[in-house]
This record gives C-alpha cells, sequence and structure tokens, in this order.
C-alpha cells in the first residue's frame, strides 16, 4: 500500500491561509488522493479528493504536484472550527482499503 | 437520513468478555469498514466489507469477526476482549461503485474499554 508522510502539527492564524503538505513520492497512476479531517471527539469527514487535476470544493482546495509526489491541502481562510487532524491517504484501485497515517495536528490561533 | 449509527456509545467489558459493537447505514452504501483509533494515533482499518456477504480483512483484523448479512448492516464482534483492544472504534461506509471517486462517512464511534 502506498504510503503518505504529512508533519506531525502545524500551527495558523485565524482568518490566514493554510498549506498542509503531504509527500506520497511511491503513488501509482491509479492511486486518488484524499484528505479528510477529524475534530476532537468525533469522527473523521470527508475534506477533498483528487487524481491528477487541482480541485477546489467549499470547504479547501487541493493542489497536486505535476509529478503526483506530493500535494497540498489548502484552507483558504483558517477559523478556529478548522482546528482538527487532517490525513491524507492514497486509495488504490481494486484494494478497497483505506490507510490512515497519523496526520497533521492543525491549530488556529486567535 | 439518519446516516451511520453507531451502538453502543461507550462499552466497558472484562478481560474474556465478548461483545459486538453494531454499526448501521441508512445510505444504501455498499461499502463498510471498521476502524479503531488508540490515543494520539490515526485510525486503522481493522475489516471491512465491499457488499452483503463479502467480507476481507484490513491492517489489523487479529481478534476480530465479521460477517455482512444485510446491506444495511456490519457488525464487528470481539469474541474474547482483551485490554489490548481498549480503544475507539469508528464505523464508515459508501457507495462502493467508483468508490475512489466518493467520500466515506464515519459514524460518531463506540468508545471500549477493556479491564
Amino acid at each position: 500500500d502506498a504510503k503518505t508522510t504529512q508533519p506531525n502539527s502545524m500551527e495558523s492564524n485565524e482568518e490566514e491561509p493554510v498549506h498542509l503538505p503531504c509527500n506520497h513520492s511511491t503513488i501509482s497512476g491509479t492511486d486518488y488522493i484524499h484528505w479528510y479531517r477529524q475534530l476532537p471527539s468525533q469522527g473523521p469527514e470527508y475534506v477533498i479528493h483528487g487524481l491528477t487535476s487541482n480541485v477546489n470544493n467549499r470547504m479547501a482546495s487541493l493542489a497536486i504536484a505535476e509529478d503526483r509526489k506530493s500535494s497540498t491541502l489548502i484552507l483558504h481562510r483558517a477559523t478556529l472550527r478548522d482546528a482538527a487532524v487532517y490525513y491524507c491517504i492514497l486509495i488504490t484501485s481494486g484494494t478497497y482499503k483505506y490507510i490512515f497515517g497519523t496526520g497533521t495536528r492543525l491549530k488556529v490561533l486567535a | 437520513n439518519a446516516g451511520v449509527t453507531q451502538t453502543p456509545k461507550f462499552q466497558v467489558l472484562k478481560t474474556g468478555q465478548s461483545m459486538t459493537l453494531q454499526c448501521a447505514q441508512d445510505m444504501n452504501h455498499e461499502y463498510m469498514s471498521w476502524y479503531r483509533q488508540d490515543p494520539g494515533m490515526g485510525l486503522r482499518l481493522i475489516h471491512y466489507s465491499v457488499g452483503a456477504g463479502i467480507t476481507d480483512q484490513g491492517e489489523v483484523p487479529n481478534g476480530y469477526n465479521v460477517s455482512r448479512s444485510t446491506t444495511e448492516d456490519f457488525p464487528l464482534r470481539l469474541l474474547s476482549a482483551a485490554p489490548s483492544q481498549t480503544s475507539v472504534y469508528f464505523c464508515a461506509s459508501s457507495y462502493n461503485r467508483d468508490y475512489l471517486n466518493n467520500e466515506q462517512f464515519f459514524g460518531p464511534g463506540t468508545r471500549l474499554t477493556v479491564l
């Protein structure tokens, strides 16, 4: 299973953009990149996903490197409610396995 | 839509006892899965199912059994609980078809303590 590497923690000021990096150097051509986040004492929730092109939705943007060996989740304006652990996951075609790493704990400062 | 529901929310067991964690979804999702999350750790996949009658092992299946007799339900059984199984357990579901392009929906979790 392809692995991802994320920083353990990051801090951001409220109302500022946040860029959360993820390295996946062993990604294969059919692996999708998914991002989930987990607020304190809750189950994970879906944020965004992509394959090759950059993606935008109401929650965030996903920027995928041209060689697909890394990606960045962008929160355009961090709020206190965005404080959570963010997980970058690779989903491989045919495996049905979602392998979570330890994620990045984002702290948002008021 | 209730989404993904899990019962119980909390459970305390003694070593050697058995129990079943319940998971149900009302979204007609084919794919369902179970994860455990230990303190300060990420989620680890225990078992998953791509449809009724089909189950497979994840990263940490030892000590757990599953079955999938209906689309809606995916119970997780602990046959003989051990303190190492103290954890928070999450159930999740998603559409199977084009699952690479679909999100997983997670339940609120069951906090299990084994003494």
